[in-house]
């Protein structure tokens, strides 16, 4: 079956460093894949998306790269601020019609 | 602008009794989603519903039954709790089926107990 693991320790890393963040998975090819953000007590919010067919994806401090032959995606947040800390979580569809998630990563920056 | 809004935000359920967790979006989309979330588990889909009058089964979805009223609502009913269903269950919503990419737009969650 389809698995998603993202490093359930947290990562912990002082302000202004570059935060990176793993999600890797098994048994299947997924056509795109996606990043959350989670507060605590709160939904999961919308931050990225990337395709199979791209390495890199760029959202303002946000990068996310995606290797198909490794089965992983790499999650960064570049000058990283205390507001950064939460929990992210990846995503990617299953067979086109289920989106999955992990587990999560949960990010301390402190100051 | 409401989004996805979720009722009732907390409940506590005895062993056996029913309950109907209400969800409403206000972004005209197509697809709507039940997750729940516990500790360590990550987000596993109960039920979904690629557009309205459609409802179909998730990785989780034994005890639990759906209903997409109409456009806007989706609920998800559970006849006899276990205390196994205490979670944390989100309603989600996107703008068309996400095989076809579409980002999920998450209500703040219904915390349920069942003793």
């Amino acid at each position: 079956s389809q698995k998603i693991e993202q490093n359930s320790e947290a990562l912990n890393i002082q302000e202004g460093k570059t935060a990176t963040l793993t999600c890797n998975y098994t048994n299947y090819s997924p056509a795109y894949l996606q990043w959350y953000r989670q507060d605590p007590g709160r939904g999961p919010v919308f931050l990225l998306l990337i395709r199979e067919n791209e390495k890199e994806k760029r959202k303002e401090r946000l990068k996310v790269t995606f290797d198909t032959t490794l089965k992983q995606s790499l999650f960064h947040i570049t000058a990283s601020q205390p507001a950064d800390s939460a929990t992210y979580l990846c995503a990617l569809d299953v067979a086109g019609n289920m989106l999955t998630f992990g587990g999560g990563t949960r990010l301390m920056v402190k100051p | 602008n409401a989004g996805v809004t979720q009722t009732p935000k907390f409940q506590v359920l005895k062993t056996g009794q029913s309950m109907t967790l209400q969800c409403a979006q206000d972004m005209n989309h197509n697809s709507m989603y039940w997750y729940r979330q516990d500790p360590g588990m990550g987000l596993r889909l109960i039920y979904y519903s690629a557009s309205e009058g459609t409802t179909d089964k998730g990785e989780v979805p034994n005890g639990y039954n759906v209903s997409r009223l109409n456009k806007r609502e989706f609920s998800l009913r559970l006849e006899s709790a276990a205390p196994s269903q205490t979670s944390v269950y989100f309603c989600a919503s996107s703008e068309n089926w996400v095989g076809n990419t579409g980002e999920l737009f998450f209500g703040e969650g219904s915390r349920l107990t069942v003793l």
